[in-house]
C-alpha cells in the first residue's frame, strides 16, 4: 500500500514550458486535492476533486489545468509555466468528500527560471 | 474569505517545558485540523477535531477545538527534541460554505533545545 504518489520529486523548467506533474493514490479514495506550498504562506488549494469526471477550482487554480479520469490518478498540468510557480506542490487525498482528514504525497519541488 | 491565524509563527523553547500554539479562524466551521511537517517532508497528521469541545491526546501533544471561540490550542507538554518541527492547523473551507478543501494557516515553526 503505496498510498499518495507523486512524481516527479524535483523539476526545473523555463518559462512557457508546460509539464505535468503526476498523482496517483491506491487507497480507493473520492476526494483528491492539490496545494502549493510557499515559504511563510502555509498550502493554497489549487485544484480538487470529489470523484472520476469531476473537479473544482480552488484558491489559486489561475495556470493550472486539472483532470480526473480514474478514482486513482489526478495529474496536475501547467500550461505555461511562470516563475511565480516556482513552489512545491502537495497531492494529497481522503476517503471522504467534503475534504475530511487528508493524506499528503511526498511534494514535487518545482522551480521556473 | 477563511482567514486562519497561528501564533506564534516561531518558537524556540527548552526541552522539559510547556507551551502552547494558538489557531484562531474568521468564519464557522467545525472541523479543524492538525499536521506536523518535518523540513523537506511532507504532512503527517496528528489530529482530527470535528466538534465543539473535542480534545485529542497523543503522547506529549494534546489539541482541542472552542467553535463559539473560532480557537484551537496544541499544547506541549514536557517537550522532547523530537518534537522539533512545523505545526499547521487547516480548517474546513467547505462547511463554511467555501470549496471543499482546507485553508492552512502559516504554520508554527517549532525549535525543542536541549
Amino acid at each position: 500500500n503505496a498510498g499518495v504518489t507523486q512524481t516527479p520529486k524535483f523539476q526545473v523548467l523555463k518559462t512557457g514550458q508546460s509539464m505535468t506533474l503526476q498523482c496517483a493514490q491506491d487507497m480507493n479514495h473520492e476526494y483528491m486535492s492539490w496545494y502549493r506550498q510557499d515559504p511563510g504562506m502555509g498550502l493554497r488549494l489549487i485544484h480538487y476533486s470529489v470523484g472520476a469526471g469531476i473537479t473544482d477550482q480552488g484558491e489559486v487554480p489561475n495556470g493550472y489545468n486539472v483532470s480526473r479520469s480514474t478514482t486513482e490518478d489526478f495529474p496536475l498540468r501547467l500550461l505555461s509555466a511562470a516563475p511565480s510557480q516556482t513552489s512545491v506542490y502537495f497531492c494529497a487525498s481522503s476517503r471522504t468528500t467534503n475534504t475530511g482528514e487528508l493524506f499528503f504525497g511526498e511534494g514535487s519541488r518545482l522551480t521556473v527560471l | 474569505e477563511l482567514k486562519v491565524e497561528q501564533n506564534p509563527l516561531f518558537l524556540s523553547m527548552q526541552e522539559g517545558k510547556n507551551y502552547t500554539i494558538y489557531c484562531n479562524y474568521s468564519t464557522t466551521s467545525d472541523r479543524l485540523y492538525w499536521y506536523r511537517q518535518d523540513p523537506g517532508k511532507s504532512l503527517e497528521s496528528l489530529f482530527v477535531l470535528l466538534s465543539n469541545g473535542a480534545v485529542k491526546q497523543e503522547g506529549r501533544l494534546m489539541a482541542s477545538l472552542d467553535t463559539k471561540a473560532r480557537l484551537s490550542t496544541l499544547h506541549i507538554t514536557a517537550a522532547v527534541h523530537d518534537l522539533s518541527a512545523t505545526y499547521f492547523c487547516a480548517v474546513d473551507m467547505w462547511s463554511g460554505g467555501g470549496a471543499d478543501g482546507l485553508t492552512f494557516g502559516k504554520g508554527t515553526h517549532l525549535i525543542i533545545q536541549p
